[in-house]
């Protein structure tokens, strides 16, 4: 069946460097959406991307959809110990079926 | 404040017991789900309701018994659970089902369920 993989699972990093998170679908998807679920916490809705090729920007964050519309990124600028926590990306199976998430890239950040 | 409450938060079971948990939305939306998180599958999809229907049920064993009674209610019933089933239970919500109408989940904080 579908599936959503997600690259790295696990990142450490010192703080002030960069990040990045790389989500591949086997098939188109309409929409990728990313998460972010802190320790402890649940996962909050970061964003929806839904045009090929697409790029957003949330301050230090910048998100990608690929013209395929098969893979997304999501890129940290320099990051701080704010950062810290899994981020998860999820895309919906064709039809009327429920969003399919990656298994999720825990970022460590090392102050 | 998600918007989606869940109760307990914690709840400690032995493998005899019957117990639920509880989630409520108060966003209006029309799909609610029920994940399972552990170590293992990160974000492990359970069951899924549209508009009070349920819609999907993945392989899930039958100790476990989701209900719906109304859009702003779901409630997962557990019986003789294994020590394994131990895990953070996850409600959400969406707009609606499917494609790019689904838009945002919102998930509550979660209970987390420890079966001795």
């Amino acid at each position: 069946g579908q599936q959503v993989m997600q690259i790295p699972q696990y990142q450490h990093v010192q703080e002030g460097e960069d990040f990045t998170t790389y989500c591949n679908s086997s098939t188109t998807l309409s929409n990728i959406q990313w998460y972010k679920q802190r320790p402890g916490g649940h996962p909050v809705f970061l964003i929806q991307l839904v045009k090929s090729g697409e790029v957003k920007k949330q301050k230090r964050l910048t998100f990608q959809f690929g013209e395929a519309k098969k893979n997304s990124s999501l890129h940290i600028t320099a990051t701080q110990t704010t950062d810290v926590g899994t981020y998860f990306c999820a895309g919906p199976l064709p039809g009327n079926t429920p969003l399919v998430f990656g298994k999720g890239t825990r970022l460590s950040v090392i102050a | 404040e998600t918007g989606v409450t869940q109760t307990p938060r914690h709840l400690v079971m032995g493998m005899t017991n019957k117990k639920s948990l509880k989630c409520e939305q108060h966003l209006g939306h029309n799909a609610m789900y029920w994940y399972k998180q552990s170590a293992k599958k990160p974000l492990e999809l359970m069951f899924v309701y549209s508009l009070e229907e349920r819609v999907e049920n993945n392989s899930v064993p039958s100790r476990f018994s989701p209900e719906c009674p109304n859009s702003s209610h779901l409630f997962l019933h557990l019986h003789t659970l294994q020590p394994e089933d131990s895990a953070l239970y996850l409600c959400a919500s969406s707009q609606d089902l499917g494609g790019t109408n689904t838009g945002e989940l919102f998930f509550g904080e979660g209970s987390r369920l420890t079966v001795l």
